[in-house]
């Protein structure tokens, strides 16, 4: 069973604080790692899709990068903001054509005015 | 406008009921999804569809049928076989490797 992990479960920051938390992937038959925002009474909004190795994407604030070598990727939020908040998921997906995501449990990230 | 839509927020499921969760898209997407959500867990595939006519079972299948007739609709049914429904269902519908997700439907048992 394939497994992809997130951490932590949940932050705390104050307005103005980076931050950043971690996906843990399968590093065999990778082809990509997603990231999605989603946030409360809102559908999953794609952030990232990442297939290289050592890639690095940006976003405004919010950057990620890669490592499939060893199975991890990091979301970096550079000076949060109340709108920041909401659950970040990451997924991964295998090398095959079907489009299937295996999704972490998400990291759950609260910034306080 | 283009987008997902799913139908209806709320569900309330009676013993031994079936019932169907609606999922719409006019993005012209192939392939669409349904992923089921609990607590504390990542979203997990019940089933997809590639193309119209085809759909193939996820990781949590059992309990749940769809169809696919139509490339914009992709409906997914609890039946009375699922004997733990009460989830939030999320539906999305996927171009080149991004996945387009609808509101959701919360499912409950009376």
């Amino acid at each position: 069973i394939l497994n992809v992990e997130q951490s932590p479960q949940s932050l705390h920051v104050q307005e103005g604080d980076s931050t950043n938390f971690t996906c843990s992937f399968p590093s065999s038959n990778f082809y990509a790692l997603h990231w999605y925002r989603w946030e409360t009474a809102k559908s999953p909004e794609a952030l990232f899709v990442m297939t290289l190795n050592g890639d690095e994407k940006k976003k405004g604030r919010i950057s990620a990068t890669l490592n499939t070598k060893e199975g991890y990727s990091y979301l970096y939020i550079k000076g949060s903001q109340p709108e920041d908040s909401a659950t970040y998921l990451c997924a991964f997906m295998g090398s095959s054509n079907t489009g299937k995501l295996i999704f972490g449990q998400g990291t759950t990230l609260q910034v306080k005015p | 406008d283009g987008g997902i839509t799913q139908s209806p927020k709320y569900l309330f499921r009676k013993e031994g009921q079936n019932v169907t969760l609606s999922c719409e898209q006019n993005l012209n997407h192939d392939a669409m999804y349904w992923y089921r959500q609990d607590p504390g867990q990542g979203l997990r595939l019940i089933y997809y569809s590639q193309i119209v006519n085809d759909f193939q079972k996820g990781d949590i299948a059992e309990g749940y049928s769809v169809s696919r007739e139509k490339k914009e609709s992709f409906p997914l049914t609890v039946t009375s076989a699922q004997k733990n429904p009460t989830a939030f269902y999320l539906c999305a519908s996927k171009v080149e490797e991004t996945q387009y997700f609808g509101p959701g439907t919360r499912l409950l048992v009376l």
